[in-house]
This record gives structure tokens, C-alpha cells and sequence, in this order.
């Protein structure tokens, strides 16, 4: 059983694109994560969010905590937005994160 | 500030050795933690330290130990190493516990 499930696995987008990634979870939390992973292997936190959306440059992320339900949202997807994208979410403890397998995604010129 | 660094990039045992990843950050973060990651899987929680002193087991502690030298630095053990610890091995560390996360660049272990 897994706690997060992201969707799709895979996904290839044309440049311009708008993109959206979700990620589904079994768990009660307190806050949930998104991070990306550029095909260098370097891993980066791109928001922490308990209720409602953020946005930074063209990412935005949403969360519905009654459906258990995330979204990352990508406007006017870029070649250098490709990259593996995870969810991450708290155990009820605080002390470690269940974490997606990745959506990973290719943004072609 | 560098942010979290790990040393080294790359590495190649022989089944049996032992060799030790470091870790250290800079970034005056209480907890620590050591991840690994394998093709198909997400990251899986090795070890953590929720603050200097204190270490516990995450999800796949068999085989590795963990110390925490002090509050900057954080280092994982292989005492014989074997073909199944082949991985790339992240350190992370965050303010506490459950915050955002800040990685290091990885470490690619080869266990022959």
C-alpha cells in the first residue's frame, strides 16, 4: 500500500505547455511537500504547503485537505523545467516523510 | 553558505569493504538524515538525527550505522558492504523535524 501516489509516472509536453502533476495521499498531515529532482540528480524543495496554493515563478501548487489531494502546476512549461517532480508527505509523527515515486517530465523545444 | 555537502561523489567497494559517507551543513539546521534512492523507488529514509546527540532508524537502517559528530555534520557507515547497497545516497538536513528539507548533491555507491 502506498500512503502517496503521484500521477502520471511519465509526462512529455511541448514547449509552452501549461502541466499539472498530482499527487494523491492516505494520510492525515500537517503539511506536504513538493520537490524536484534535475536530471543531475540534484534534489530541490520547491514548496511546503498545509492549506489552499503558492506559487513561485511559473509554479504554483495547490492542496484540498479534505480530498487529500495536491496539485503542481506548471505555466508555459520550459526545457529546463524537465526534471523528476516528488511528493512528500509528514508520518503523524513528524520524524519522516512517505514520498512519491516521481512524476518525471520532458518538456520538448 | 554551502549548504549541505557530501563527500564523496562516487565510489566503488568491493563486497566486504567499508567506507563512510560524510555529511555537513552549514546552514545551523538541528536535524539531519541520510536517504537512499533506487531506480523505480522513492527516496527511503535510512537514518535521521532530530538534533545534535540523538540518532534513530528510518525505514532501511540494515546494514549502516550513523553518527552525528556534532550539530554541522553527519555522517553514514557501511561496515561490509554488499552488492544490495548499491545506491545513490542523499544527506538532508532541516531546521527540525517535518520542515523543508535541504539535500546534498548525492553520492553514487557502487558495491561490486
Amino acid at each position: 500500500k502506498n500512503e502517496v501516489e503521484q500521477s502520471p509516472q511519465n509526462l512529455t509536453a511541448q514547449e509552452g505547455e501549461f502541466i499539472t502533476i498530482n499527487c494523491s495521499y492516505s494520510v492525515g498531515i500537517s503539511a506536504l511537500h513538493w520537490l524536484q529532482q534535475h536530471p543531475g540528480g540534484g534534489i530541490v524543495s520547491l514548496f511546503m504547503l498545509s492549506s489552499g496554493k503558492k506559487k513561485h515563478g511559473r509554479l504554483i501548487a495547490t492542496i484540498n485537505i479534505q480530498e487529500k489531494h495536491s496539485s503542481l502546476h506548471i505555466t508555459a512549461s520550459h526545457p529546463r523545467d524537465s526534471a523528476v517532480y516528488i511528493c512528500a508527505v509528514p508520518y503523524s509523527t513528524g520524524n519522516q516523510f512517505y514520498f512519491g515515486t516521481g512524476t518525471s517530465l520532458t518538456v520538448i523545444p | 553558505n554551502a549548504g549541505v555537502t557530501q563527500t564523496p561523489k562516487f565510489q566503488v567497494l568491493k563486497t566486504g569493504q567499508s567506507m563512510t559517507l560524510q555529511c555537513a551543513q552549514d546552514m545551523n539546521h538541528n536535524s539531519m538524515y541520510w536517504y537512499r534512492q533506487d531506480p523505480g523507488m522513492g527516496l527511503r529514509l535510512i537514518y535521521y538525527s532530530a538534533s545534535e546527540g540523538t540518532t534513530d532508524k528510518g525505514e532501511v537502517p540494515n546494514g549502516y550505522n550513523v553518527s552525528r559528530l556534532n550539530k554541522r555534520e553527519f555522517s553514514l557507515r557501511l561496515e561490509s558492504a554488499a552488492p544490495s547497497q548499491t545506491s545513490v545516497y542523499f544527506c538532508a538536513s532541516s531546521r527540525s523535524l517535518g520542515e523543508t528539507q535541504y539535500f546534498g548533491p548525492g553520492t553514487r555507491l557502487l558495491v561490486l
